[in-house]
């Protein structure tokens, strides 16, 4: 059973401060990693992928991959409100197959 | 493009009835996914679709449920008969293929509630 695990939150940041988001996978085999953004009520939009260990960097967003702990984190530096959200992690396996988790909820302070 | 488009977008039936959700993917994508998210179970996929052909449908909970794709541009996911415990909101989404990276691109989605 492939499993994504998050912590649900809800996490709770001030406006301007680090927001981290983190997420493990249970299968090693893991291609590509995503972070999913879903604000209420709405469909769930991606904001960042990765496959490589490492850092990868888009503008306020940070994603963090190590394969050897089976970690991947999102960053968010100078969080807004509009900022808050709940934030999927996908995991794509073999073929087109993606496990989402169940997300963690993100609220920005102003 | 006007992006995946599902209808309906709220359906409200009574237990024992036939729902049929239907989505219509972004142009040019060749996979297409049905997702469904609860509270309790976050976003599972249900089934997945590549060029018209079911790939994937171990995340189908039970025989009542049933997928289809006739062309490119359309699938239905029918729930026949529907119980309460299916209510929850279902997302279609579509993707091309970009090896690794395959960005989904998710619908509205249909609101679901089965009373």
């Amino acid at each position: 059973q492939k499993e994504v695990e998050q912590n649900s939150g809800p996490l709770s940041v001030p406006e301007g401060a680090i927001a981290s988001l983190n997420c493990t996978y249970s299968d090693r085999g893991s291609q590509s990693f995503f972070w999913y953004r879903q604000y209420s009520g709405k469909s769930p939009e991606l904001i960042m992928f990765i496959y490589s260990n490492g850092d990868k960097e888009d503008g306020r967003f940070t994603a963090q991959l190590n394969k050897a702990s089976q970690y991947v984190s999102l960053l968010i530096r100078d969080s807004q409100p509009s900022d808050s959200a709940t934030y999927l992690c996908a995991v794509k396996y073999g073929g087109f197959k993606t496990i989402f988790g169940a997300g963690t909820r993100l609220f920005v302070k102003a | 493009d006007a992006g995946v488009i599902q209808s309906p977008r709220h359906e409200v039936t009574e237990m024992g009835q036939e729902v049929t959700l239907r989505c219509k993917p972004i142009s040019g994508h060749d996979y297409l996914f049905w997702y469904r998210q609860t509270m309790m179970r976050g976003l599972e996929l249900l089934i997945y679709f590549n060029n018209n052909v079911p790939i994937d449908d171990s995340g189908m909970p039970e025989d009542r449920f049933s997928a289809k794709m006739p062309n490119a541009s359309f699938s239905t996911l029918k729930i026949q008969p529907s119980e309460p415990r299916d209510s929850a909101v279902y997302f279609c989404a579509s993707s091309f293929d970009r090896g690794r990276v395959n960005e989904q691109f998710f619908g509205p989605g249909t609101r679901l509630t089965v009373l």
